[in-house]
């Protein structure tokens, strides 16, 4: 069965300080992968999706970067935080082979103070 | 989310049906989503429905008008665990296949 983790769970950075959470996919191949963000009392907002490896498509301009070194690997980036980028990150996969249904992981909470 | 509307809050009793409606727009419609969420946590997926009609998965029901832009989740024998913020998602955008997701219904079930 397929299976998406991401980390760190939660984590607390500083204004001005890098990111880095990293989303893996297991058990399955060649998937269809996404960055959302829900910001307190807000909707699902779509930041990446990449349809394969170095394959990125950014739908929000800001200070976040995405990249997918592997086939199923995908890493959400920042050089320098920014306040307003506080809120619950998720990664998610979709199966290119069957099915429109996307799975999220666990989610990844980030505080800039 | 533009262009999928669902109603913010809902209340219900436990024990009671419960129907949280989910309006969006019709042009380049590809199916559509519930997803249920619990605060702080994840999205987990309820149901797909590409077709009119209704789908039943236990307590949870389906129900999807193509014409009319419009869906429901019907959620029967409500427990408090039921207590979540539900998500609609449609498929808009035709050749992404990318779900656009509503702003989410949360729900109070209360004994």
């Amino acid at each position: 069965s397929q299976t998406i983790h991401q980390w760190p769970a939660t984590l607390v950075q500083p204004v001005g300080s890098p990111l880095s959470l990293e989303c893996t996919v297991e058990g399955t191949s060649n998937p269809n992968l996404y960055w959302y963000r829900q910001a307190a009392g807000r909707g699902l907002q779509l930041l990446f999706y990449s349809v394969g490896i170095g394959q990125i498509s950014s739908e929000v301009p800001q200070n976040l970067s995405a990249s997918r070194p592997q086939d199923r690997q995908f890493i959400l980036s920042s050089k320098k935080l920014l306040l307003s980028d506080s809120g619950f990150y998720l990664c998610a996969w979709k199966s290119r082979d069957s099915g429109n249904t996307i799975y999220f992981g666990e989610g990844s909470w980030l505080t800039v103070v | 989310g533009q262009n999928i509307d669902q109603p913010t809050e809902m209340t219900a009793t436990e024990g009671a049906i419960v129907q949280i409606n989910c309006t969006y727009q019709t042009s380049g419609f590809n199916g559509l989503f519930w997803y249920q969420q619990h605060a702080g946590e994840a999205p987990t997926f309820l149901s797909y429905n590409v077709l009119d009609g209704l789908e039943e998965k236990g307590r949870f029901s389906s129900f999807l008008s193509r014409s009319k832009g419009y869906s429901y989740l019907l959620l029967k024998e409500l427990q408090m665990k039921d207590s979540a913020s539900y998500l609609c998602a449609a498929i808009l955008s035709g050749g992404s296949y990318i779900p656009t997701f509503g702003r989410g219904t949360s729900l109070i079930v209360h004994p």
